[in-house]
């Protein structure tokens, strides 16, 4: 069974600009979730989806969005890029987004901002 | 405010010689309870969970000790090999969160030496 896929793998934007993260989740996981990772902060829970609706939100700004479609793809967007956007984001799934179940992660994408 | 804490940022263990990783947490909602492994260029990889029913698990090599009245898990890996050189993550739910939603501490970075 193939695994959870991001695209892309590394990313450059400019200051202001927005970019959009995919993800593709293992086939038959329902629920995706989003999460960044920097070194000061560490892995940092950003939101979930489950059958297209926005299940649960982490503290960042509206500047961050995501959405998923019915085969349960995400995507994710980051609009009026920061510096401090600068991270690796993370996408993972799981069967149904419940507390036993086990989230599978995907490589993720670096995203650098300049 | 940090609310699951990795306090120490590497870890060296000679081969064959048993790991210890710790995490401490202060949010006493917190019911799951699990570890992830991560290799550079890779997505965070689980390894073993525990629910906060239980104060231990155990799976191969690996075994998970939880003590709620201290806030406190470690996962114990015996014996060491060199391919557990990695970066360990804690993370912990709770079912009150509804949907699984994970709190990362920061990471230990472990060295197996040969």
């Amino acid at each position: 069974k193939a695994g959870v896929t991001q695209t892309p793998r590394y990313l450059i934007k400019t200051r202001g600009q927005q970019v959009t993260l995919s993800c593709s989740p293992i086939s038959g996981h329902r629920s995706v979730s989003w999460y960044q990772q920097t070194p000061g902060q560490g892995l940092q829970f950003l939101f979930e989806y489950f059958s297209e609706t926005q299940r649960n939100k982490g503290n960042f700004p509206g500047r961050f969005s995501g959405r998923q479609f019915s085969n349960s793809r995400s995507e994710m967007n980051v609009s009026t890029l920061e510096l401090g956007d600068s991270a690796l984001y993370l996408c993972a799934s799981s069967l149904e987004g419940g507390l036993s179940d086990t989230q599978y992660f995907g490589p993720g994408t670096r995203l650098t901002v300049l | 405010d940090q609310q699951v804490k990795q306090n120490s940022p590497s870890l060296s263990v000679q081969e064959g010689r048993i790991s210890i990783l710790n995490c401490d947490y202060t949010n006493s909602m917190f019911d799951y309870f699990l570890w992830y492994k991560k290799y550079p260029a890779e997505g965070p990889t689980f390894l073993i969970s525990i629910s906060s029913i239980k104060d231990k698990n155990e799976d191969g090599r690996f075994t998970v000790f939880l003590n709620k009245s201290a806030k406190h898990l470690s996962l114990h890996i015996v014996p060491s090999q060199p391919g557990d050189s990695a970066v360990y993550f804690c993370a912990a739910s709770s079912t009150g969160a509804g949907s699984y939603q994970l709190t990362f501490g920061k990471g230990t970075k472990l060295s197996v030496i040969p």
